[in-house]
């Protein structure tokens, strides 16, 4: 079956430095979804990407979606305290199921 | 709009006892899912339903295991009898879900999520 692969698992940063995490699926992706989610909370939904190389921007984070639509990022830029959490790619196959990866969580040190 | 409301939001039991968590999803959704969340195995599908139907139960471990879904506005997930490897934030989602994968399709919405300790 489809597997959804992130990395890193854990990522400490120093408050105003750059973080990313990357997402890697075993098959093609008709879509990819990223979430966020706040310690003791439920994942959020970001964002939505459903075209090959696909770039889309909210404030400082930067998500991207592969050519060959297998994988994704997302990038942040100058890290603030308000980002820590798990953020989570899901990638959508074209039965509209959800693969969910296993998450990074983000720890930034003030 | 509530959003997707969960019940309770944390339950301790003991081994051996019924656990009925149950879900009131987005009104106008179609889809309704059940997650289970751990450190070891991060979120974890158990069941999707479609209009009410269950569609995909093949995350549920096993026949303790049993969800529901009488009508578009309640779901709930039964664990009978319960054990403390059942220990985990279960989450319930819903979702609009399109024919047309192009038309942002399947954007979940979860819920506060049920915190269940098994003792």
């Amino acid at each position: 079956g489809q597997q959804v692969m992130q990395i890193p698992q854990y990522q400490h940063v120093q408050e105003g430095e750059d973080f990313t995490t990357y997402c890697n699926s075993s098959t093609t992706l008709s879509n990819i979804q990223w979430y966020k989610q706040r310690p003791g909370g439920h994942p959020v939904f970001l964002i939505q990407l459903v075209k090959s190389g696909e770039v889309k921007k909210q404030k400082r984070l930067t998500f991207q979606f592969g050519e060959a639509k297998k994988n994704s990022s997302l990038h942040i830029t100058a890290t603030q305290t308000t980002d820590v959490g798990t953020y989570f790619c899901a990638g959508g196959n074209a039965g509209n199921m959800l693969t969910f990866g296993g998450g990074t969580r983000l720890m930034v040190k003030p | 709009d509530a959003g997707v409301i969960q019940s309770p939001r944390h339950e301790v039991t003991e081994m051996g006892q019924e656990v009925t968590l149950r879900c009131k999803p987005i009104s106008g959704h179609n889809s309704l899912f059940w997650y289970r969340q751990t450190m070891m195995r991060g979120l974890e599908l158990l069941i999707y339903f479609n209009n009410n139907v269950p569609i995909d139960d093949s995350g549920m471990p096993e026949d303790r295991f049993s969800a529901k879904m009488p009508n578009a506005s309640f779901s709930t997930l039964k664990i009978q009898p319960s054990e403390p490897r059942d220990s985990a934030v279960y989450f319930c989602a819903s979702s609009l879900v399109f024919q047309d994968i192009f038309s942002g399709a399947n954007v979940l919405t979860f819920g506060a999520g049920s915190r269940l300790t098994v003792l």
